[in-house]
């Protein structure tokens, strides 16, 4: 079964600066889907970016970059310029073409300090 | 416009009751979802139909019931409705899950509490 690990329940990063937020995955399908989604206290589930697997170039949506590792089924999020609209929770989240089903992550609380 | 609705936004309830939950989606997507977050924030799905018809059931309850009458919307029904269901229940759309390119919009959420 495929699961989603996102090993820090917490982050903060100062506002201006840069963070990286991680999540390895496990499977054994070859072509897939991977997203981060964010969470805002207003629990609304937003999706920030999306990587194709069978892509190898590394997907950015404006302040926000994945580092796609296929190999070591890694995919964290690097945020830059942190803003403090950023403060939310982040989760991974993978779509398996086998199943239909999106799995997703723990999540990863992240504190913006002005 | 809004992609993905949900009404309500809260509901707030008495163990044993019977409440539903309404989605509508104007994306004009073929597949919805049900999802539910947990205490600690942990989201996973519950049901997904395709064009009216149930493609996933996960281990739910079958006091849990969705309903689709049409594509564009999918609503969950509960039974005697117990303290354990409180969570935030979230509703989804996407076009195609045949496709490994497929994404999910997410509806604002329900906040369900039984007391």
């Amino acid at each position: 079964a495929q699961t989603v690990t996102q090993s820090q329940p917490e982050m903060s990063v100062q506002e201006a600066e840069t963070v990286t937020l991680s999540c390895t995955y496990d499977t054994s399908e070859s072509d897939y889907y991977l997203f981060w989604y964010k969470q805002p206290p207003s629990r609304q589930m937003i999706l920030v970016i999306r990587q194709e697997a069978y892509k190898q170039q590394n997907a950015t949506e404006n302040r926000f970059s994945v580092n796609f590792q296929k190999a070591a089924k890694s995919f964290s999020l690097k945020i830059s310029d942190s803003q403090l609209g950023d403060a939310a929770m982040y989760f991974c989240a993978f779509f398996s073409g086998n199943t239909g089903k999106l799995i997703f992550g723990q999540g990863t609380t992240l504190q913006v300090k002005p | 416009d809004t992609a993905v609705s949900q009404t309500p936004k809260y509901l707030v309830t008495q163990m044993g009751n019977d409440k539903s939950i309404k989605c509508e989606q104007n994306l004009g997507h073929d597949t919805m979802y049900w999802y539910k977050q947990d205490s600690k924030k942990f989201l996973k799905i519950m049901f997904s139909y395709n064009n009216k018809e149930l493609i996933i059931n996960e281990t739910v309850p079958n006091r849990f019931s969705p309903k689709s009458p049409d594509k564009a919307h999918l609503n969950l029904h509960i039974n005697s409705l117990e303290l354990g269901d409180s969570a935030v229940y979230f509703c989804a759309s996407s076009q195609d899950p045949g496709q490994v390119t497929d994404t999910q919009y997410f509806g604002p959420g329900t906040r369900l509490t039984v007391l």
